[in-house]
């Protein structure tokens, strides 16, 4: 069946570090991939999305690229800020499948200034 | 403004007491989602429903049921044969069933704790 697998962390950064969250995925059909966030005690927001190979979203300073070929979509932000913490998810849907989400088990990022 | 909504923020249970969360959009959805979030086990399926008086069980429905007379409306009770029922329980939307662009939209959970 479908899954995603995503780094799990927790994970600590100093303000204006560098992130990275990996994400790959397993999928029957031609997902489309999402990257939600929750912030403390909130339900999830969609940061971005991608629905074909090749393509980027970005949103708030944060991107991801769908690589059909590596199978993966991870979520970069060049210079974080402790508004930041949250935790990440990455999630599939595919249009082979039916319409819905297979979610990673997320990750916790603490941004300290 | 449209959004969803789930109430109540938290719930507090007695165990062999059934209980039901309520979740309401005023999106115009056609589907609605129910998942379970536990910790470091990120989200699960419970149930959902691609249309008015339809529904469907996703990954770990037993336990639980849900009821959709309603669009905007698609309350899950838990009842007391779920063993473990303590966790942060979140509705969600989408626009168009059967599409894998649709992102889904999320209420802000309700948190159930079983005493």
């Amino acid at each position: 069946g479908d899954s995603v697998t995503q780094m799990e962390g927790p994970v600590t950064l100093s303000e204006e570090a560098f992130l990275t969250i990996n994400c790959t995925y397993t999928a029957t059909g031609y997902p489309s991939l999402f990257w939600y966030v929750q912030y403390p005690g909130e339900g999830l927001q969609l940061l971005l999305k991608a629905t074909k190979a090749d393509d980027k979203g970005s949103n708030k300073g944060f991107e991801a690229t769908y690589r059909k070929e590596t199978t993966s979509f991870h979520l970069e932000k060049g210079s974080v800020q402790v508004s930041d913490s949250a935790v990440y998810f990455c999630a599939l849907s595919d249009w082979g499948g039916s319409e819905k989400l297979v979610f990673g088990k997320g990750m916790k990022l603490t941004v300290n200034p | 403004d449209g959004g969803i909504t789930q109430s109540p923020k938290y719930l507090f249970r007695k165990e062999g007491q059934n209980v039901t969360l309520s979740c309401e959009q005023n999106l115009n959805h056609d589907a609605m989602y129910w998942y379970r979030q536990d910790p470091g086990q990120g989200l699960r399926l419970i149930y959902y429903s691609q249309i008015v008086n339809d529904f469907q069980k996703g990954d770990i429905a037993e336990g639980y049921s849900v009821s959709r007379e309603k669009k905007e409306s698609f309350p899950l009770t838990v009842t007391s044969a779920q063993k473990n029922p303590t966790a942060f329980y979140l509705c969600a939307s989408s626009p168009t069933p059967g599409s894998s662009y649709n992102e889904q939209f999320f209420g802000p959970g309700t948190r159930l704790t079983v005493l």
